[in-house]
């Protein structure tokens, strides 16, 4: 299965901030997926990023606060902008899908203050 | 829309028990189920990974069964250690994405 190298895996931010992370894939993958995960809750999904193609958001998640960036097909980036508290929370790359399962990043542990 | 649970919601045990885990999940056409385990703060690691025409699937200590028909997984751990302290994550697939549970919340103690 594929390896993901994610970063960083925590940071602390001032809010109106924007923080960028990071998702490296050791092969090249059609799709990538990327979670949030809030305190005390299990994963959604926000968007899922297709090289050379806008990436689809999901319901209540919009473009202008998660911009996702896959410039090739092993990288993809997701942006949290003009952070407030409430953007707190774990989030995760992961790649995969059909029988093969998914593989998650190692997860980016933000704290917005 | 398909939902998922996980009971119980936490369970704390002295080593050595075996434990069950239960995922619920309402629309059975699913393409395959998989779980995870989750450490505080940490990514996701896939435990076991079950397609839809299998029954059940074994790694070690793990055991994972799926009933499509009745819409339930279950994952057996036997002989619990305290390094199995963490959340355990079930997602189902259903067309082109991976649905996940709310977590069962593991604490295994000397």
């Amino acid at each position: 299965s594929a390896v993901i190298s994610q970063k960083p895996s925590r940071d602390i931010c001032q809010r109106g901030t924007s923080l960028t992370i990071q998702c490296q894939v050791d092969s090249q993958v059609t799709m990538m997926f990327w979670y949030r995960q809030q305190p005390g809750q299990s994963l959604t999904l926000i968007a899922t990023a297709n090289q050379g193609s806008e990436a689809t958001y999901e319901s209540g998640f919009v473009i202008d606060k998660f911009p996702i960036s896959r410039p090739n097909l092993t990288f993809s980036t997701l942006t949290v902008s003009n952070m407030s508290p409430e953007d707190s929370s774990i989030y995760l790359c992961s790649v995969g899908g059909g029988g093969r399962g998914y593989t998650f990043g190692s997860g980016t542990r933000l704290t917005v203050v | 829309k398909q939902e998922v649970t996980q009971i119980p919601a936490a369970l704390s045990v002295p080593e050595g028990e075996n434990l069950v885990l239960n995922c619920s999940f309402t629309d059975s056409a699913i393409y395959n189920l998989q779980w995870f385990r989750q450490d505080p703060g940490k990514g996701l690691t896939s435990l076991l990974l079950i397609q839809s025409s299998q029954r059940e699937q074994t790694s070690g200590r793990l055991n994972a069964s799926l009933d499509k028909s009745s819409g339930r997984s279950t994952l057996y751990i036997a002989a619990s250690q305290p390094g199995d302290s963490a959340t355990y994550l079930c997602a189902a697939y259903n067309t082109d994405k991976l649905i996940f549970g709310t977590g069962t919340r593991l604490q295994v103690f000397p």
